[in-house]
């Protein structure tokens, strides 16, 4: 049974760079046709894709993010990774990974962690 | 903004039955596949609908997806009060190129 699990600091200063790490157990990130996403709700609001990578290295990301976004995989170690830079307090959000399936493009995301909330406040 | 638009809530009583419309346009819902997910409160998203129709493995029968157009629709029937949720639709928006969510809807069980 695949799980993925959030982790990284859940308070972070304005103008600095949010690091977040997904690491996936129950099964391999290096599987065919299985692709990694990074999503987050802000408190009491819908949901936003930030972007998706494959174990090869294949990313894209939300356009209204992607000044500001990098994501990466380390398929040896089964887990992906996001940074987000010059964070505002707009940047507060419960923060998911997430897997789907059959191509980069996003599609229904079948399985998520369980979401760690980041706070962005000095 | 979201540029798919769904009812901020819908209410109806045990048993009985609730749709969900989501609305969006060419460049999402009428040419991309569209899903379906519910969130219980406090916790993470789960997919209920992909393809526009298709239940995964786990999903009761009284749980359904369509899309007419530019509109999807889930529906839920025997509602339960473990259905008392946020649900949310999701599809690509080739405009955007970007994954995006419908705004969200709260489903009450009288």
């Amino acid at each position: 049974h695949l799980q993925l699990q959030e982790s990284g600091p859940g308070l972070v200063k304005p103008s600095e760079t949010l690091s977040l790490t997904c690491t996936v157990s129950g099964g391999s990130i290096s599987v065919s046709y299985y692709y990694w996403g990074w999503l987050r709700q802000p408190p009491g609001k819908g949901l936003e894709w930030i972007g998706s990578i494959y174990y090869s290295g294949s990313i894209c990301y939300n356009p209204s993010l992607m000044s500001r976004v990098t994501i990466s995989v380390d398929a040896s170690e089964d887990r992906f990774s996001l940074q987000l830079s010059s964070v505002t307090a707009a940047d507060t959000a419960v923060y998911y990974c997430a897997k789907y399936e059959r191509r980069l493009r996003p599609d229904g995301f079948d399985s998520w962690g369980q979401g760690t909330l980041v706070t962005v406040s000095s | 903004q979201s540029v798919l638009t769904q009812p901020p809530s819908v209410s109806a009583a045990p048993g009985q039955k609730v749709t969900i419309s989501c609305s969006g346009s060419s460049s999402n819902v009428g040419n991309n596949y569209v899903c379906w997910y519910q969130q219980l409160s406090g916790t993470a998203p789960k997919l209920l609908i992909y393809d526009n129709d298709k239940r995964p493995p786990g999903i009761p029968g009284r749980i359904s997806g369509s899309k007419s157009g530019t509109s999807a629709t889930l529906g839920i029937t025997g509602l339960q009060t473990g259905d008392e949720a946020d649900y949310y639709c999701g599809t690509w928006d080739s405009s955007l190129s970007a994954y995006v969510f419908g705004t969200g809807t709260k489903v009450t069980v009288l």
